[in-house]
């Protein structure tokens, strides 16, 4: 059975760092292609970034050059590296996985970004 | 420019049917979506694949009374017997560079 269990959001100043986790049990993230998606408080779900099979990673534009996807295949977990974050990153993060169109979540983490 | 246009909200009766809509843009006809529900305060849920031909692939457990259907650049989310904890919001998904979502239906039971 495929799980993912995000961790490592929080509260976090302005301009700070975080990295989130997706650790995922049932399969092999080496293989898959996994994704970061986020809703801030009362919106709708917006992607945030794609690492595929090849390791080649995609980003959305409001994150390119402060976010990185990875993963550790040895921990079979995705990564999200979150520098300079803003006010407006706040929101749930939440780790998907999609094999031939079939989606699976994460029940996501919390990262707030205030003073 | 690949779009997802959803209707922001819909209602029904419990125990009716409800269509909700999901419109790919111009040039992007042949796209297939997927279909998530988010119940309040939870995360979001795989419904089902649902391709340009009208073919779908459902998520484990979901129930026969989601059921998914296509027409041109339409691609529709079909739940019947409608009950109480259906009420939650629906999201259509398709993949460009990157992931695309529609703006979401929240789906009220009356």
């Amino acid at each position: 059975e495929v799980h993912l269990v995000e961790s490592g959001g929080g509260l976090i100043q302005p301009g700070g760092s975080l990295r989130l986790s997706c650790a995922a049990s049932g399969f092999a993230v080496s293989n898959h292609h996994m994704a970061w998606v986020r809703q801030a408080p009362g919106k709708g779900l917006k992607w945030v970034s794609t690492t595929y099979s090849g390791d080649s990673s995609f980003y959305a534009d409001s994150v390119k050059g402060r976010f990185t996807i990875s993963r550790d295949i040895s921990k079979n977990t995705v990564y999200l590296q979150m520098n300079s974050l803003r006010a407006e990153d706040t929101a749930v993060y939440y780790c998907a996985r999609a094999t031939f169109g079939v989606v699976s979540w994460g029940r996501g983490t919390l990262v707030l970004v205030s003073s | 420019q690949l779009v997802l246009t959803q209707s922001p909200s819909a209602s029904a009766s419990l125990g009716a049917s409800v269509r909700l809509t999901c419109t790919l843009s111009s040039g992007h006809s042949n796209y297939a979506v997927t279909w998530h529900q988010q119940q309040p305060e939870k995360g979001p849920r795989y419904l089902m694949k649902l391709n340009s031909d009208g073919s779908h692939t459902k998520g484990d457990g979901i129930p026969d009374r989601f059921s998914g259907s296509s027409s041109g650049a339409e691609r529709y989310l079909t739940i019947s017997s409608l009950q109480s904890d259906d009420e939650a919001d629906y999201y259509c998904q398709t993949w460009g560079t990157g992931w695309v979502f529609g703006g979401g239906t929240k789906l009220t039971v009356l």
